[in-house]
């Protein structure tokens, strides 16, 4: 299986910061890769998808980049709705695996 | 509106069975690929079953393989999962969940395995 693997565990930050979460894959998943914000008590909500393209409705602060095995989110400009929980997911494989996720405090 | 409605989760005993059911709205269920995924505050998010829209594609996490079996009704537009011999470690909230990457997920349903 791919392994994801995120990077920081947890993040803290203050509003109005640039925040970038890495995400690696064990082996190349090409661009496919996709990142989702997750509140407390609530489902998961997908921000990007092929590593960089933005779901509609998505701020515009949000952006990804990366392919091969290297990936990261962007927050631009950290707003106080942001506080939340991030996962990487890859899907080039039929096994699907999530990274174990980062908490983004203040 | 794409809805995802889970059901079926509740407390059962280790070695037991439960089948979760999932019924869609708003989309054209057939032509969508769907999911399991399940989540736990110890493992974090873990993906558990992918069946495809049309060919009839289904895969399963290696920790399931052979215990869980995914299944969809188009006509009723539902997906479910019937799961046997159920362990400790399969407590989880179990989500619903659409597409090859999921952009659109359920509200989730409970299933405690425990003595």
């Amino acid at each position: 299986d791919i392994q994801m693997t995120q990077s920081p565990s947890t993040l803290s930050a203050s509003v109005g910061d640039r925040v970038t979460i890495t995400c690696r894959a064990s082996q190349s998943i090409s661009s496919w890769l996709a990142w989702y914000q997750q509140k407390p008590g609530k489902a998961p909500k997908l921000l990007i998808y092929k590593a960089s393209t933005l779901e509609s409705g998505v701020p515009s602060r949000f952006s990804g980049s990366g392919s091969g095995t290297e990936f990261t989110l962007t927050i631009s400009s950290l707003q106080p709705d942001d506080f939340a929980t991030y996962y990487c997911q890859q899907y080039n494989s039929y096994s699907r695996t999530f990274g174990q996720g980062t908490k983004v405090e203040i | 509106e794409v809805q995802l409605v889970e059901s079926g989760g509740g407390l059962v005993q280790p070695g037991g069975s439960l089948r979760l059911s999932c019924i869609a709205s708003g989309f054209t269920f057939s032509r969508y690929s769907m999911n399991w995924v399940r989540q736990t505050p110890g493992k974090g998010m873990e993906w558990v079953s992918y069946i495809s829209g049309s060919d009839g594609s289904i895969y399963y996490a290696d920790s399931v393989r052979g215990r869980f079996t995914i299944s969809r009704d188009n006509a009723k537009n539902s997906l479910y999962l019937q799961m046997n011999s159920l362990r400790a470690e399969d407590t989880a909230v179990y989500y619903c969940a659409r597409g090859v990457y999921v952009d659109s997920w359920g509200q989730g349903t409970l299933v405690t395995v425990s003595s």
